[in-house]
């Protein structure tokens, strides 16, 4: 059972514009958010993360938005960049667990 | 930002034979750390939560005598692929958990190992 959807597998956008990518989630005890960046053949590498006391957080280009009672979250990145072309994770976490859970994924290109 | 590091990044061998990966925390020490298999274009598939000094904790459809996980110390896990067969050929993802401090809690992976059995 998915309780991390990404539901957009992939994503285009133009250099320069924002960039939207979205995860869903259905476990309610779920209270700690992630976005991971990976490229082909590398490990994901930790971007940004959110606490569910927060509704947003920012770092540079990058901002995490939390809806909790839509059970969703988003990554904004702005402007986006070529090299900013990846595979982004969405993932959660639960206070009382171990284990990360992992969305499947969505592959952005950013075109020059 | 914490380093884990894998070896090796790739691996070639021969069906039948067993390959040994390494996961280490290089800057922290890691209490529990994580192996993911990743097919193409598909997502992080979270295989086993590995706890130093006890089992592994493997997920549901793995199986533990073909994946062996051995975490012995705080800053290494092994996952050994015995008798490997070509279907297990994969991208191998490690990771550690950084616990939580200050409402702070990541995973930090490795790079990867490619392991591709003939």
């Amino acid at each position: 059972d998915q309780q991390v959807k990404q539901n957009s597998p992939s994503l285009s956008v133009q250099e320069g514009r924002i960039s939207i990518l979205n995860c869903d989630y259905t476990n309610s005890m779920f209270d700690y958010f992630l976005w991971y960046k990976k490229y082909p053949a590398e490990g994901p590498t930790f971007l940004i993360s959110i606490s569910s006391i927060k509704d947003k957080n920012e770092d540079g280009r990058f901002t995490v938005f939390l809806n909790k009672s839509a059970k969703h979250l988003s990554l904004h990145i702005v402007p986006s960049q070529p090299g900013d072309s990846a595979v982004y994770f969405c993932a959660a976490s639960a206070r009382t667990g171990n284990q990360f859970y992992f969305g499947t994924g969505t592959s952005l290109t950013v075109i020059p | 930002g914490a380093v884990v590091s894998q070896h090796p990044s790739w691996v070639i061998c021969k069906s039948g034979t067993s390959v040994k990966i390494e996961c280490r925390s290089l800057d922290f020490q890691a209490t529990t750390m994580f192996w993911y298999r990743q097919f193409p274009k598909q997502s992080l598939m979270l295989m086993a939560t590995s706890n130093e000094g006890s089992k592994a904790t493997y997920e549901q459809g793995v199986e533990k005598d073909k994946f062996l996980i051995n975490h012995a110390s705080l800053t290494l896990s092994t996952l050994t692929v015995t008798s490997a067969h070509p279907e297990d050929s994969s991208f191998y993802i490690c990771s550690a958990r950084v616990p939580r401090t200050g409402r702070t809690d990541t995973q930090y992976f490795g790079p990867g190992t490619r392991l591709t059995v003939l």
